[in-house]
């Protein structure tokens, strides 16, 4: 069964602080991880990750994949309250096309 | 551009009743999928469909039923709500076509459904 785990499932943090946010995964068949964003409806797209080691950053936002230990980290730095939100973590699966969704963190900056 | 556009935005049902969320994509895109959101429990994926013509199920599919009835609509179907069904649903789509088929998926913006 395709499986992806986030954690920590809750966090919160004073704003300026940075976080840490992990997904780990075990899967059939990885094609690439992808970081979500989701504040009151739908969530956002963040990044998209293939390749271990190589670093993906906007702004504040950085994130990285391991696929030998097969997990990946997001690092948001200077924290502000707008990154208030739940972060998803999914992976894809090659060749079914399937999208599997981990638990989500909630992340709460506090001023 | 619309994107992924999902109706209703919010329903109450009775235990019992039966409807069908709509989901279109006028981004032209192959895959679409229908997620539950429940407190604590991220995305649950119900059904998806790789392209035209299939559908496949996800980790929760009991108590729903899907139709991809062409390219840019995929419904989801509940024959006989539940009050577990209670939940927030999302449809989403994704990859364009053959050519580039590992992109973001785009999200619509949810559908809030209540069983009483």
């Amino acid at each position: 069964e395709d499986k992806v785990v986030q954690s920590p499932l809750s966090l919160v943090v004073h704003e300026g602080d940075t976080v840490t946010l992990n997904c780990s995964y075990e899967v059939t068949n990885f094609r690439s991880l992808l970081w979500y964003k989701q504040e009151k409806k739908a969530p956002t797209f963040l990044f998209m990750l293939t390749s271990s080691g190589i670093e993906k950053k906007s702004g504040r936002l950085s994130s990285i994949l391991d696929k030998k230990e097969l997990f990946s980290i997001l690092n948001i730095t200077a924290t502000q309250t707008g990154d208030s939100a739940v972060y998803l973590c999914a992976v894809r699966i090659q060749g079914a096309q399937k999208l599997v969704f981990g638990q989500g963190t909630r992340l709460t900056i506090n001023p | 551009n619309a994107g992924v556009t999902q109706t209703p935005k919010f329903q109450v049902l009775k235990t019992g009743q039966s409807m069908t969320l709509q989901c279109a994509q006028d981004m032209n895109h192959n895959s679409m999928y229908w997620y539950r959101q429940d407190p604590g429990m991220g995305l649950r994926l119900i059904y998806y469909s790789a392209s035209e013509g299939t559908t496949d199920k996800g980790e929760v599919p009991n108590g729903y039923n899907v139709s991809r009835l062409n390219k840019r609509e995929f419904s989801l179907r509940l024959e006989s709500a539940a009050p577990s069904q209670t939940s927030v649903y999302f449809c989403a789509s994704s990859d364009p076509h053959r050519g580039r088929m590992n992109t973001e998926a785009f999200f619509g913006q949810g559908t809030r459904l209540t069983v009483v």
